[in-house]
């Protein structure tokens, strides 16, 4: 079966600090893998997703995210977080048909 | 973005009823979801479908039933409502030609008192 461990529940950064959120996955194939944020209140948008290629993948606002096969990660990266990136950011994990995701990490941005 | 709606937005029911929340898209997509969020859980998996009439279950599919009569709507049932359904329920869909991201609808809070 397929899953999504997301270690860290919450995440403090100072802003201008760089950022790294971790995700690990069990899938049996070559798996879609996607990194979703979502602001207090609001629904989800998509940061970022890897298919196939290159394994290290560009996403909306500055974020990055690293493929790594051999260590069944998809670790979210930002170099300089801003004040207005503290959200819960859920890695997820797909095949074909069905999309699974993690139990989420919320960021806290502190001046 | 995608057109996917969900209803209602809000809903405040008693133990024991039957509720039935509604997703409709615009996209002609395959794949519709069903998610439910609570904290500390993420979101989970309830029920999908990828046609019309083919459905099946996710992680945490007890006490739900879903159907697909058409392919813009996919409803999700609660037979008899309990406390511990009481959540944010997510509709998604797919792009079904490219297999990509999902799109979701803006949520349904439901309470069940």
């Amino acid at each position: 079966a397929q899953s999504v461990t997301q270690p860290d529940i919450h995440i403090t950064v100072s802003e201008g600090a760089s950022l790294e959120l971790r995700c690990n996955y069990s899938y049996g194939a070559t798996p879609y893998l996607f990194w979703y944020v979502q602001s207090p209140g609001q629904g989800l948008q998509l940061l970022l997703k890897y298919f196939s290629g290159d394994t290290l993948v560009q996403g909306i606002k500055g974020f990055e995210a690293e493929f790594k096969r051999s260590q069944s990660s998809f670790n979210l990266r930002k170099p300089s977080v801003h004040w207005s990136d503290a959200a819960e950011y859920f890695c997820a994990v797909g095949g074909y048909q069905k999309v699974t995701f993690g139990t989420g990490t919320k960021l806290q941005v502190i001046p | 973005d995608a057109g996917i709606t969900q209803s209602p937005r809000h809903k405040v029911t008693e133990t024991g009823t039957p509720v039935t929340l509604r997703c409709h898209q615009t996209e002609n997509h395959r794949y519709m979801y069903w998610y439910r969020q609570d904290p500390g859980h993420g979101l989970r998996l309830i029920h999908y479908s990828y046609g019309v009439k083919d459905t099946d279950k996710g992680e945490v599919s007890d006490g739900y039933s879903v159907s697909r009569s058409k392919t813009e709507d996919f409803l999700l049932t609660l037979e008899s409502a309990t406390s511990s359904q009481t959540s944010v329920y997510f509709c998604a869909i797919r792009d079904s030609a490219t297999n990509e991201k999902l799109f979701f609808g803006s949520g349904t809070q439901l309470s069940v008192l």
